[in-house]
């Protein structure tokens, strides 16, 4: 079956740290793959999707390459700022699967000054 | 992006007992909303996908007598765990597509969730 996996957290980082949240997934056929961030206190948000091979999603300054070879969906930010501490899911979506979500167990990135 | 809202957003309750929780999209129409259930520091689980109209479509191993889920109109679908346990503890979150914005491949909304705990 679908499932994915999400490097365990905490992450902490100081303030304009390089991000790196790893997540690799195992579908049949060609899933869209998301991530989604969860901010304290609210529901989750979508963050970025790509849906082929190759794609990159991008938004608000992070980003993930949809890498087929490796299935892998890293996600990435150059700078990130203590707004961006929150957790973070990564999900995988398999064709004509009707937005049923499969999800990672989250990573919670703690981002200091 | 839409708004979609639970209610309550925590709940204590006794074993035994009965509890309601309400997820409404707020600004836009849902034909089918997601029941997920998520324990501590593992991932969502799909529990089920909420029908307008129609009976809840339940994952595999979920009981649905003991979760039950009507969908009554296009903004509201409600969970109901029935004769709550102490292993029913969890966080419950919903979400729901906009389907006039992107049909089948719509993006979703989620809600704040809401955390159960049974005593």
């Amino acid at each position: 079956g679908n499932s994915v996996t999400q490097m365990e957290g905490p992450v902490t980082l100081s303030e304009e740290a390089f991000l790196t949240i790893n997540c690799t997934y195992t579908a049949t056929g060609y899933p869209s793959l998301f991530w989604y961030v969860q901010y304290p206190g609210e529901g989750l948000q979508l963050l970025l999707k790509a849906t082929k091979a190759d794609d990159k999603g991008s938004n608000k300054g992070f980003e993930a390459t949809y890498r087929k070879e490796t299935t892998s969906f890293h996600l990435e930010k150059g700078s990130v700022q203590v707004s961006d501490s929150a957790v973070y899911f990564c999900a995988l979506s398999r064709t004509g699967g009707g937005n049923k979500l499969t999800f990672g167990t989250g990573t919670q990135l703690k981002v200091e000054l | 992006g839409a708004v979609v809202s639970q209610h309550p957003s925590w709940v204590i309750c006794k074993s035994g007992t009965s509890v309601k929780i309400e997820c409404r999209s707020l600004d836009f129409q849902a034909t089918t909303m997601f029941w997920y259930r998520q324990f501590p520091k593992q991932s969502l689980m799909l529990m089920a996908t909420s029908n307008e109209g129609s009976k809840a479509t339940y994952e595999q191993g979920v009981e649905k007598d003991k979760f039950l889920i009507n969908h009554a109109s296009l903004t509201l679908s409600t969970l109901t765990v029935t004769s709550a346990h102490p292993e029913d503890s969890s966080f419950y979150i919903c979400s729901a597509r906009d389907q006039l914005a992107g049909g089948n491949t719509g993006e979703l909304f989620f809600g704040e969730g809401s955390r159960l705990t049974v005593l």
